[in-house]
C-alpha cells in the first residue's frame, strides 16, 4: 500500500537553528499538507498546498515557515529560526482529492526537539 | 473554527466488547473523518462521511452523523486488542482544504 514517507524521525535542534523535515508524498497526489502535533496537545493544521502553491494556512504558520516541493517528488516544511515552543511532531499528509474518501494518508512524523 | 471535541477522553474495555467514541462540532461542515492513531506514529484515516449523510460502515466500524446536534459517533464493535489506540474526529468544512481535529479517546482494550 502507498504510504506517505518522512525524514528524519527524530530531529534535536538547538534554539534558533533553520530545519528542514522532508516528505515524500504519494506520487498521484495532488494536495499536500503539514500537520504539527505539541505533546499531549491536538494535531493542528498548519498549511495545504496544491498546483504548487499553497492554497490555505493557519495563524500558526507565520513567517518563520515555508513549504517547497523542489522536485516533484520531496514536499518540505521549513522553520528558519526555531523557538522551544516548535518542539512538536510534524505530521506530513497528501490526499488525492480534498473532500472525499479514501482521506488524508498521512506520514509517520518527524519528532522535532527544540533545545 | 469546525472544533471536534470526542468524549470519553479515556475508555477502557474488554476485549469482545463494542467501544463508542463521541465527537461534537461547533459549525457547519462539510464531512467529518474519523482517524486513529498508534502510540508515537501517523494517523491512519478509518472513514469519512458527508454532511448529507447520517450513518455509514465499514467493516466493524459504524459511523453516525447528527448535523442537527453536530455530533458524531463511533462505534467500534467486537473490539480486539489491537484496536488500543488513539480514536480523532476531524472536521472539514465547504472550500476548505484544512482538517481540524478533537482531543481524541484513548482506547484501552483489554485482552
Amino acid at each position: 500500500e502507498p504510504e506517505v514517507t518522512q525524514t528524519p524521525s527524530h530531529q534535536v535542534t538547538q534554539m534558533g537553528q533553520e530545519v528542514i523535515l522532508r516528505c515524500v508524498p504519494i506520487s498521484n497526489h495532488l494536495y499536500f499538507y503539514w500537520y504539527r502535533q505539541i505533546l499531549g496537545q491536538k494535531v493542528e493544521f498548519l498549511v495545504s498546498f496544491y498546483n504548487n502553491e499553497i492554497s490555505e494556512k493557519s495563524e500558526i504558520f507565520d513567517d518563520q515557515f515555508s513549504v517547497e516541493r523542489p522536485d516533484g517528488s520531496n514536499f518540505t516544511l521549513k522553520i528558519r529560526s526555531t523557538k522551544l515552543e516548535d518542539s512538536a511532531m510534524y505530521f506530513c499528509a497528501s490526499s488525492n482529492t480534498r473532500q472525499e474518501e479514501p482521506g488524508y494518508t498521512f506520514g509517520s512524523g518527524t519528532r522535532l526537539t527544540v533545545v | 473554527s469546525q472544533q471536534g471535541e470526542e468524549d470519553p477522553q479515556a475508555l477502557s474495555i474488554q476485549e469482545g466488547e463494542n467501544a463508542t467514541m463521541n465527537c461534537s462540532y461547533k459549525t457547519s461542515i462539510n464531512n467529518l473523518q474519523w482517524y486513529r492513531q498508534n502510540s508515537g506514529r501517523g494517523l491512519v484515516h478509518l472513514i469519512l462521511i458527508r454532511s448529507n449523510e447520517r450513518e455509514k460502515h465499514s467493516g466493524r466500524l459504524r459511523v453516525t452523523l447528527d448535523t442537527s446536534k453536530k455530533s458524531s459517533s463511533l462505534l467500534i464493535t467486537a473490539s480486539r486488542a489491537a484496536d488500543t489506540a488513539s480514536y480523532f474526529c476531524a472536521t472539514s468544512g465547504a472550500g476548505s482544504y484544512q482538517l481540524t481535529f478533537g482531543k481524541g479517546t484513548k482506547l484501552s482494550v483489554i485482552p
